[in-house]
């Protein structure tokens, strides 16, 4: 079973430019999560889609973040404009549907350098 | 916030069992006890998960107090392979979506 898939798996910016990140869950999917991870932290809830609705993006800096989920499949993140404190690793996960009987799984995600 | 409470470190040596300790005081009666395991350089990954009875599974066995407030995720045989940061997660539940909310982990060093 092929896994979430991300792209880029690296970028370096400069502040104040934008990025976006992409990823494509595993088949059959309606859930789908971005996460942030700073270094040396564990990863932070990001934005929550059910099929490609938003279920919650309570922890989203919607003034510089926004994301997409077009179609319920593929997923986009994006910053604009990057602040020095936005790097981190960007993961996207998927799972089928509620966390409590379902796993999820995680991409390998894309390392976000913002100098 | 997380939830739950882990060392920030501990250490094994290869070939022997791991116990991974986890306090969970708050857990409500219908909250699954979650373990994750993030590599170096790679997402987390799923390792095990339960509600109430030990579960067993081929990578890892969770030992799940009888009041539930804490649980022991138990690596059988430690190979370096096993060297990560493990997560030990309640999931939350907000605004009638279910979260995992990550704290810091325990990073477990495995010696050869």
């Amino acid at each position: 079973e092929a896994g979430v898939a991300q792209s880029p798996r690296y970028k370096i910016i400069e502040k104040r430019q934008s990025v976006a990140f992409w990823c494509n869950p595993i088949s059959g999917h309606a859930t789908l999560y971005w996460y942030q991870q700073i270094l040396g932290q564990g990863p932070k809830l990001l934005i929550q889609f059910q099929n490609n609705g938003v279920v919650d993006d309570s922890q989203l800096p919607k003034d510089r973040f926004s994301a997409e989920r077009l179609k319920g499949v593929d997923s986009t993140l994006k910053i604009q404009p990057a602040k020095l404190e936005d790097s981190a690793v960007y993961l996207c996960a998927s799972s089928l549907i509620a966390i409590s009987q379902n796993t999820i799984y995680f991409g390998e995600g894309s390392w976000l350098t913002v100098v | 916030d997380a939830k739950t409470t882990q060392p920030n470190s501990m250490e094994s040596n290869e070939e022997e069992p791991v116990h991974l300790p986890c306090n969970h005081s708050t857990i409500s009666g219908t909250d699954y006890i979650h373990w994750y395991r993030q590599l170096p350089s790679q997402g987390p990954e799923y390792v095990i998960h339960g509600l109430t009875s030990n579960v067993n599974n081929r990578m890892a066995s969770l030992a799940i107090a009888e009041d539930r407030k804490s649980s022991t995720l138990i690596l059988h045989r430690a190979t370096l392979r096993d060297a990560a940061v493990y997560y030990c997660i309640l999931s939350i539940t907000q605004g009638g979506s279910e979260k995992l909310v990550f704290g810091k982990g325990t990073k477990l060093t495995v010696n050869p």
